[in-house]
């Protein structure tokens, strides 16, 4: 059974600096991984896809990555600031069946 | 377009009341789906649909149900809610599953005392 992890939980960083937020999964069987962006109060907003075949994907100042053989994905956000200030998700999509599998999340603060 | 809407924000049970939530999209997208929130957690799957007519479980559907009569809705039924069933409600939908994203409704906060 797919298992996705998000560590750490909380990570706090001053403006202006580049950041790694970490996901990782068990099963390297996947479709795809996705990166979303969770706002209190309000939906989720999908920033990134990375389909089974692909090792990146890039979108304004962030990069995904994604590594099946170690079940590693990584996002990278770069001169950070304080409106990326937010909880972001990864999820995995296997062959098998429509579920996305997600991680609890990584609870960002950008400080001004 | 108003993309996925969901009624109500908010909503306060008593154990064994019943309700619906309602979802619509305005993008024809064939895929929709329910999701559960639980505070500190990922998001679990509840239901799903690939198109009208036709749904399936996912990964906690108990005390649950779905229709999907016309490609814009995708209500979910909750019967004899239970404080288990406290949590945040979020229906997505997309075009195709695995290459296009999907969409997110705002949430239904769902308290059941």
């Amino acid at each position: 059974k797919q298992e996705v992890t998000q560590i750490p939980a909380a990570l706090s960083v001053p403006e202006g600096e580049n950041l790694v937020l970490n996901c990782s999964f068990t099963d390297s069987a996947i479709y795809n991984l996705q990166w979303f962006r969770q706002d209190p109060g309000k939906g989720l907003t999908s920033l990134l896809l990375i389909q089974s075949s692909q090792r990146e994907q890039t979108s304004g100042r962030l990069n995904a990555s994604l590594d099946k053989s170690s079940g590693r994905s990584t996002l990278y956000i770069a001169a950070s600031q304080p409106g990326d200030s937010a909880t972001y998700l990864c999820a995995t999509e296997s062959y098998s069946n429509y579920q996305l599998i997600w991680g609890a999340g990584t609870k960002l603060i950008i400080k001004p | 377009n108003a993309g996925v809407t969901q009624t109500p924000k908010f909503r306060v049970l008593k154990t064994g009341q019943s309700m619906t939530l309602l979802c619509a999209q305005d993008m024809n997208h064939e895929y929709m789906y329910w999701y559960r929130q639980d505070p500190g957690m990922g998001l679990k799957l509840i239901y799903y649909s690939v198109g009208a007519g036709i749904t399936d479980k996912g990964e906690v559907p108990n005390g649950y149900n779905v229709s999907r009569s016309t490609t814009e809705d995708f209500p979910l039924r909750l019967e004899l809610a239970a404080p288990s069933q406290t949590s945040v409600y979020f229906c997505a939908s997309s075009y195709d599953r695995a290459t296009y994203e999907q969409y997110f409704g705002p949430g239904t906060r769902l308290t059941v005392t």
